[in-house]
């Protein structure tokens, strides 16, 4: 079975502080996708990154940066300099040929920066 | 510009009446998706279609019922027999060729029981 664990539930910090969204997934499969989308007050969430399984490169977008380590089936998001803008929630999906290639998300991590 | 869009926006239900939340995209993808989320919850799936005049129950599928007769729509029914309908419901599509696509989603629609 497939399992996606973001076990921070939520998370405040003040403007400009540097936070870290943790993200720990389970699959069987030896190809799968992980992503990260973000849910703003307005509720639609927004995809935020995509990265294959075959693809350990960190990768840095703006004030984002993206860590993926196959060793602990992790992949963490970390904003940098945070902003108030940044508040929202943040979900980790993992979508592999597993499950019928539906994607399984995590419980989301409520993030809240402040002024 | 090419999207999903849900309506209406909120929607506020009697006891015992059947409401349709409807879902409409122009991105040509082949698969739709219902969720459910809760006030501090995740996303529960609801039903999911991976191509025209077909689709699955997800794993809260009772009291909801849907169709998908035409690619670009996935209307969800909510039933007098879902007991507890009041949640954010989010669509969403998706390629269908492999897993390397994520999803997009609609804006939502926030059902209110009344």
């Amino acid at each position: 079975a497939q399992k996606v664990t973001q076990a921070q539930t939520e998370i405040s910090v003040v403007e400009k502080e540097d936070v870290t969204l943790d993200c720990v997934y389970e699959t069987r499969d030896t190809t799968y996708y992980l992503f990260w989308y973000k849910q703003p007050p307005s509720g639609e969430l927004v995809f935020l990154i995509r990265r294959n399984s075959f693809d350990e490169q960190n990768e840095i977008s703006g004030r984002y940066s993206w860590n993926f380590q196959k060793s602990t089936s992790s992949f963490n998001f970390t904003i940098t300099a945070s902003q108030v803008v940044d508040s929202a929630v943040y979900f980790c999906a993992l979508r592999s040929n597993t499950n019928a290639g539906k994607s399984t998300f995590g419980d989301g991590t409520t993030l809240t920066v402040k002024p | 510009d090419g999207g999903i869009t849900q309506s209406p926006k909120y929607l506020f239900r009697k006891e015992g009446q059947n409401v349709t939340l409807s879902c409409e995209q122009n991105l040509n993808h082949d698969a739709m998706y219902w969720y459910r989320q809760d006030p501090g919850q995740g996303l529960r799936l609801i039903y999911y279609s991976q191509i025209v005049n077909d689709f699955q129950k997800g794993d809260i599928a009772e009291g909801y019922s849907v169709s998908r007769e035409k690619k670009e729509s996935f209307p969800l029914t909510v039933t007098s027999a879902q007991k507890n309908p009041t949640a954010f419901y989010l669509c969403a599509s998706s390629i269908n060729r492999g897993q390397a696509y994520g999803y997009t989603f609609g804006s939502g629609t926030r059902l209110t029981v009344v």
